[in-house]
């Protein structure tokens, strides 16, 4: 494990289920992080989350809901979900510092692999 | 942040030296060029990063053109745990906000 732990690793929904994507850091960072990565396409950053507070949402549907509880923990909540949703959500973690950027501190998580049917 | 080009894919002989090129042609004089891999079903994983002068880690080395419009990762001796997405990210060092924006990247493949 990175320090960055997601669970579960695999989810299948259907699109009428509810369900939650859980991350974990334990390297005492600051701000989080979600991801969403689609087969052939680029990483794209959804949610943003700095000292707790969202900072940043890249006009995400609202069937995506992220909560941030403390420094430690994020969570993605899905709900009516759509097929073209599946693909691999990946968490991340870093240290925001003002005034400086530590590239080598921006840890993932391993993704949770996610199908909607 | 400056946009950056990278190749679709590449291959590479095991044991023979990997460069990975990235075009930046609109780089601004505060972004540095960092570069992360993603292997298979994880998550990226910083490499290095630079500026204008060349720098060298365990993992890898970066050539950055004088102009700083391209640069080049190079992977020594590379293995087929070396098989991954290449990504080149050029952003800005100092300013708040930790944000990485990736691209498409360079699939490379090492093959034996």
């Amino acid at each position: 494990e990175t320090g960055v732990t997601q669970t579960p690793r695999h989810l299948v929904m259907g699109m009428t289920n509810k369900k939650s994507l859980k991350c974990e850091q334990h390297l005492g960072h600051n701000a989080m992080y979600w991801y969403k990565q689609s087969a052939k396409k680029p990483l794209e950053l959804m949610f943003v989350y700095s000292l707790e507070e969202r900072v940043e949402n890249n006009s995400v549907p609202s069937r995506f809901s992220p909560e941030c509880p403390n420094s430690s923990h994020l969570f993605l909540h899905l709900h009516t979900l759509q097929p073209e949703d599946s693909a691999l959500y990946l968490c991340a973690s870093s240290q925001d510092q003002e005034g400086a950027f530590l590239p080598d501190g921006y840890t993932f998580g391993s993704g949770t692999r996610l199908t909607v049917v | 942040d400056a946009k950056t080009t990278q190749p679709t894919s590449m291959d590479c002989a095991e044991g023979r030296a990997a460069n990975l090129p990235c075009n930046h042609s609109t780089i601004s004089g505060n972004e540095y060029v960092y570069w992360y891999r993603q292997i298979h079903s994880q998550g990226p994983q910083y490499i290095i990063h630079g500026l204008k002068n060349n720098e060298t880690n365990e993992m890898a080395s970066l050539i950055i053109t004088e102009d700083r419009k391209s640069s080049t990762l190079i992977l020594p001796h590379a293995t087929l745990r070396d098989t991954a997405v290449y990504y080149c990210i050029v952003r800005p060092y100092n300013n708040a906000g930790n944000m990485l924006t990736f691209g498409g990247g360079t699939r490379l493949m090492v093959k034996p």
